[in-house]
């Protein structure tokens, strides 16, 4: 199947500081890019969608000035977590997909804010 | 309610035996998706169905549109098949492109 990656796979910063997470279709190219927040054994929470060369989506209850999303290109989406805080340590999943085809996810990035 | 139910939430298993996972759900659907997330997060897509039956080596995914309904088969378990087994439904409408998950089915296949 097709390919998404993710970088970095972990990340431990200082809080106030920014973080930028990495989502890459590797091998199609994805007009919709998705990224997803998950808390120790809980279900995935879609936080937005990201279309390329438009404004993501956001959904209710997720901040767009603390989670600042770039949809650069057909292969890239770039999640940035601004002025991070612990309460933002996460596993941070995204996903690409063709349409009406299968979502094929990342591998996920542990943010720990210290 | 949720609107996509799994069940069981745990599931436990000697090696070997046929597993049956469940999911129902509410809304009118466009499409059912299956999906398994290791215990080190990653998370791999095994279906994508709209009806009828999907087979993948030992895996079996079945839907029911009219009875909302749909399950995951793993015939001849093994140990390595031990992880989080997630429904997830997009909803017919105009935007397709979500999905509404499911809380997750944990299993766990002793030798």
């Amino acid at each position: 199947g097709a390919v998404v990656s993710q970088h970095p796979s972990r990340v431990i910063c200082k809080s106030g500081t920014s973080v930028k997470i990495e989502c890459r279709s590797l091998d199609f190219q994805a007009t919709t890019m998705f990224w997803y927040r998950q808390f120790p054994k809980q279900s995935l929470m879609l936080m937005a969608t990201s279309n390329e060369g438009s404004k993501a989506t956001y959904e209710q209850g997720v901040e767009k000035d603390k989670f600042l999303i770039n949809h650069a290109s057909l292969t890239l989406s770039t999640l940035t977590v601004t002025s991070a805080h612990p309460e933002d340590s996460s596993f941070y999943i995204c996903s690409a997909r063709i349409p009406r085809n299968e979502q094929f996810f990342g591998p996920g990035t542990r943010l720990t804010v210290l | 309610k949720n609107e996509v139910e799994q069940s069981p939430q745990n599931l436990t298993a000697q090696e070997g035996e046929f597993i049956t996972i469940n999911c129902s759900y509410s809304v009118g659907i466009s499409a059912l998706h299956w999906l398994q997330q290791h215990p080190g997060g990653g998370i791999v897509s095994l279906f994508m169905l709209s009806s009828g039956k999907k087979k993948h080596g030992r895996l079996i995914a079945t839907i029911n549109i009219q009875e909302k309904h749909s399950s995951l088969h793993i015939t001849a378990s093994h140990p390595r098949d031990s992880a989080v087994y997630i429904c997830a439904v997009e909803g017919a409408g105009h935007n397709t492109d979500k999905l509404i998950f499911g809380t997750g089915t944990r299993l766990q296949v002793f030798p």
